[in-house]
């Protein structure tokens, strides 16, 4: 069935390093895919998407390219902050044919300390 | 825009009780509706798709007579947990997607709940 692997976390890093958090998916259909981001005791927030091959999601520094042939949505920020802690999900949705349903990885913790 | 906000933000009943927790659409109309239960340090995993005026289709496992779904207008849809027991607690989440911009779920901020 259609699912989504992320990296396990937690991941630590110190503030201003690069950060990747790797994200593959398996899709029977053609597939959008997105970035949530989940800060402390709030709900999700839109990061980015794409919605074709090769397509690449930015937001806040934020990056992602749908890599089809990869099947791959690896999450990259060439600097992070501490304000970046919080918990990113990858998720994917496949329309048109489908309701709208969104499949979520499990999540990755990021920790940036000063 | 597209704002999707939740009440209440937490919630704490006893056991054998019922809690109702309400999601709405504040600036546009939600054709579907989607509940989602997180548990501490975890995904999200989709209880229940809705749409306006029809039954909700539940995912697998999900205890329809347990949580009931109600979306009767546009704008409005709830989830009750009826009977509510401690294995209950969680976080309940749900998100709306706009007819025009069916790609994307709009997320409430989530509503914790404890059963004591």
């Amino acid at each position: 069935g259609d699912s989504v692997t992320q990296m396990e976390g937690p991941v630590t890093l110190s503030e201003e390093a690069f950060l990747t958090i790797n994200c593959t998916y398996t899709a029977t259909g053609y597939p959008s895919l997105f970035w949530y981001v989940q800060y402390p005791g709030e709900g999700l927030q839109l990061l980015l998407k794409a919605t074709k091959a090769d397509d690449k999601g930015s937001n806040k520094g934020f990056e992602a390219t749908y890599r089809k042939e990869t099947t791959s949505f690896h999450l990259e920020k060439g600097s992070v902050q501490v304000s970046d802690s919080a918990v990113y999900f990858c998720a994917l949705t496949l329309l048109p044919g489908g309701y709208n349903k969104l499949i979520f990885g499990a999540g990755t913790r990021l920790a940036v300390h000063p | 825009g597209a704002v999707v906000s939740q009440h209440p933000s937490w919630v704490i009943c006893k056991s054998g009780t019922s809690v109702k927790i309400e999601c709405r659409s504040l600036d546009f109309q939600a054709t579907t509706m989607f509940w989602y239960r997180q548990f501490p340090k975890q995904s999200l995993m989709l209880m229940a798709t809705s749409n306006e005026g029809s039954k909700a289709t539940y995912e697998q496992g999900v205890e329809k007579d347990k949580f009931l779904i109600n979306h009767a207008s546009l704008t409005l849809s709830t989830l009750t947990v009826t009977s509510a027991h401690p294995e209950d607690s969680s976080f309940y989440i749900c998100s709306a997607t706009d007819e025009g911009r069916p790609y994307e779920q709009y997320f409430g901020p989530g509503t914790r709940l404890t059963v004591t």
